[in-house]
């Protein structure tokens, strides 16, 4: 079984500052994903960003980037220029792909993100 | 807005009471998947169709069960309800060939 830990359940930043949230996982799977979800105050999930498992370069999205440590099992997210609306619950988030088909998603219990102005 | 809609938005209930919660996927998404987020369990997968099949099945009590109709809505069915069933409960769609779900707004399930 596929298991998702984020060990910090809160964390704040300044405007403009960047941060670094962790993750972990463990699994025996070799075709997989990793995701970052956002949930704001609004409660909606959307996805910050994504990574193959089978890619070596890190996934980037504008002001976020990931540190995905393949051998550690290991898959930060970083936010640069921290903005007042990065302010959320971020969760990091596995799925497993077999026979070509997407698995569901497996999640982590969360890090509460504050940006302070 | 993703695409993908839930109804009720809120939904208030008694104790071994039976309700359904309805959603629509985005067009063109076969896989519905439900998701459960409390603040004890966090967010737990519950169950998956893809194209009106069941193709996964999470944490899902024996009270509860899911469908996906012929024009790929899907509708869970939380029956004998409990004060630990509240929660807010997520459908997600996704498009054969893409990894990304789309989820909805979200059932906020209060049980009394």
């Amino acid at each position: 079984a596929q298991t998702v830990t984020q060990s910090q359940p809160e964390m704040s930043v300044q405007e403009a500052e960047t941060v670094t949230l962790s993750c972990t996982y463990d699994t025996s799977e070799n075709n997989y994903y990793l995701f970052w979800y956002k949930q704001p105050p609004s409660r909606q999930m959307i996805l910050v960003i994504r990574q193959e498992a089978y890619k070596q370069q890190n996934a980037t999205e504008n002001r976020f980037s990931v540190n995905f440590q393949k051998a550690a099992k290991s898959f930060s997210l970083k936010i640069s220029d921290s903005q007042l609306g990065d302010t959320a619950m971020y969760f990091c988030a596995f799925m497993r792909i077999y026979g070509g088909s997407q698995g569901n998603l497996i999640f982590g219990k969360g890090t509460k993100l504050s940006v302070k102005p | 807005d993703s695409g993908v809609t839930q109804t009720p938005k809120h939904l208030i209930t008694a104790t071994g009471q039976r309700v359904t919660l309805r959603c629509s996927p985005r067009s063109g998404d076969l896989s519905v998947y439900w998701y459960q987020q409390s603040l004890d369990q966090g967010l737990q997968f519950l169950i998956q169709y893809y194209n009106g099949e069941e193709r996964a099945k999470g944490n899902i009590l024996e009270r509860f069960s899911a469908q996906q109709f012929p024009d790929l809505h899907s509708e869970l069915n939380l029956s004998s309800l409990e004060l630990g069933d509240s929660a807010l409960y997520f459908c997600a769609s996704s498009a054969p060939t893409d990894t990304e779900a789309f989820f909805g707004q979200g059932t906020r399930l209060t049980v009394v």
